[in-house]
């Protein structure tokens, strides 16, 4: 149980281009889901939390503009990559909170690629 | 600043060759400490949260405790299976149902048959 499905696992995109990755609670809802990168043999960074239909807060740093997040229901919650450059090129990572006793669970992440 | 530090970055142990991996965190606030797993091209998997000092969890070959300062990942006679890069992250406090995770930069085991 408490699975979240993370779509696509591998993309590659052209330079300019947009890119969408779904994040699916699959046998419960989530009300906070959180966006992660991450960069070759490093750790986790927080890029946002997205909240059902609320607008998502973003870390420090990100740029809401090109991180568009939307949580419309309490199974869904998409990231989109807007005008994709080589930089944006990363390891996506969604989470949702399962309560106190239960962590965290993840999705199994979306290897970006922009050429 | 809160602050989330790993060690080693990187540990190589002969199967069944027993060891500890390390987490500590200067930050205001703890709701939790929580270790993943990570294996390659892969999100993390959970394995335990840790709430208060003097806390211990087991699972299989791994045992994680928690103390005011610090946080040991201990590994008992491991097997091949279990290499992969291990995570911890702290949850800060505040007023939301779902904190924000802070996570160290990870340890990478690799056990060697």
């Amino acid at each position: 149980g408490a699975v979240v499905s993370q779509h696509p696992s591998r993309v590659i995109c052209k330079s300019g281009t947009s890119v969408k990755i779904e994040c699916r609670s699959l046998d419960f809802q989530a009300t906070t889901m959180f966006w992660y990168r991450q960069f070759p043999k490093k750790s986790l960074m927080l890029m946002a939390t997205s909240n059902e239909g609320s607008k998502a807060t973003y870390e420090q740093g990100v740029e809401k503009d090109k991180f568009l997040i939307n949580h419309a229901s309490l199974t869904l919650s998409t990231l989109t990559v807007t005008s994709a450059h080589p930089e944006d090129s990363s390891f996506y990572i969604c989470s949702a909170g399962l309560g106190k006793f239960y962590g965290y669970t993840f999705g199994s992440g979306t290897r970006l690629t922009v050429v | 600043e809160d602050q989330v530090t790993q060690s080693p970055e990187a540990l190589r142990l002969q199967e069944g060759e027993s060891s500890s991996l390390n987490c500590s965190y200067t930050v205001s606030g703890l709701r939790g400490l929580f270790w993943y797993r990570q294996d390659p091209g892969k999100g993390p998997e959970f394995l335990f949260t840790l709430y208060s000092a003097g806390e211990e969890k087991e699972k299989e070959r791994l045992k994680a405790t928690l103390t005011k300062k610090e946080s040991f990942l201990h590994i008992t006679a491991p097997k091949p299976e279990d290499s992969a890069t291990y995570l911890c992250a702290v949850l800060l406090g505040g007023g939301t149902s779902y904190g924000k995770l802070t996570f160290g930069q990870g340890t990478i085991l690799t056990v060697h048959p």
